[in-house]
């Protein structure tokens, strides 16, 4: 079951600089999208969301955008911190499935000095 | 802040034995959700629970498996007769009751092992 692709396993980027993680869906009856941050031994961490309806939204340092057409949303994390390092999931879900989230398979990002 | 507990943190265990791993949900939260992590793949949705009813159910959630509220804080995930490949982390989740898009919060996991 691939609805939700994050191709990139891993990204590294220098402390100040960007970070843009990238997510693919297939399924368009999803209506809400997800980022969650992820430490080894811990459970997942709610970062950020956008509905449908929008096409951005932004907290902070993390702004994530949606292109419906693409079926495509990315997350940008500015100014990149070395307490960043972690792994990053793409996750969806649709308003008729009960709060089933589908992840993606994640990236693991490296904020070097 | 409040968060989603969950104990143990760690579980091994006989294949064909029974676990009990146990989730408290955040207070006022009335969603409760169970996924799991096998090594090395992606986070997997077993069951979704609401009103003291199971909402929706995966594929991998069969008649091994069973969740209950038994009391007005906890949250169970039973697994009967464990196999090996039910060895995975095991995360539990709750979400509030307001509108249909509601972000899940997720606790630290239980590491189950079957031995």
């Amino acid at each position: 079951d691939q609805q939700v692709k994050q191709n990139s396993p891993s990204l590294s980027v220098q402390e100040g600089r960007i970070s843009i993680l990238n997510c693919d869906y297939t399924n368009s009856m999803f209506d809400y999208f997800l980022w969650y941050k992820k430490y080894p031994a811990e459970g997942p961490t709610f970062l950020i969301s956008i509905s449908s309806i929008k096409d951005k939204n932004e907290d902070g340092r993390f702004t994530v955008f949606l292109n419906k057409s693409a079926k495509h949303l990315s997350l940008h994390i500015v100014p990149s911190q070395p307490g960043d390092s972690a792994v990053y999931f793409c996750a969806a879900s649709r308003t008729d499935s009960w709060g089933k989230l589908q992840f993606g398979a994640g990236t693991q990002v490296v904020v070097t000095p | 802040e409040p968060e989603v507990t969950q104990t143990p943190s760690h579980q091994v265990t006989q294949m064909g034995q029974e676990v009990i791993l146990r989730c408290v949900p955040i207070s006022n939260h009335l969603y409760f959700y169970w996924y799991r992590q096998i090594l090395g793949q992606k986070v997997e949705f077993l069951v979704s629970f609401y009103n003291n009813e199971i909402s929706e159910k995966s594929e991998i959630f069969d008649d091994q498996f069973s969740v209950e509220r038994p009391d007005g804080s906890n949250f169970t995930l039973k697994i009967r007769s464990t196999k090996l490949e039910d060895s995975a982390m095991y995360f539990c989740a709750s979400s509030d009751s307001e509108g249909d898009q509601e972000t899940q919060y997720f606790g630290p996991g239980t590491r189950l092992l079957v031995l």
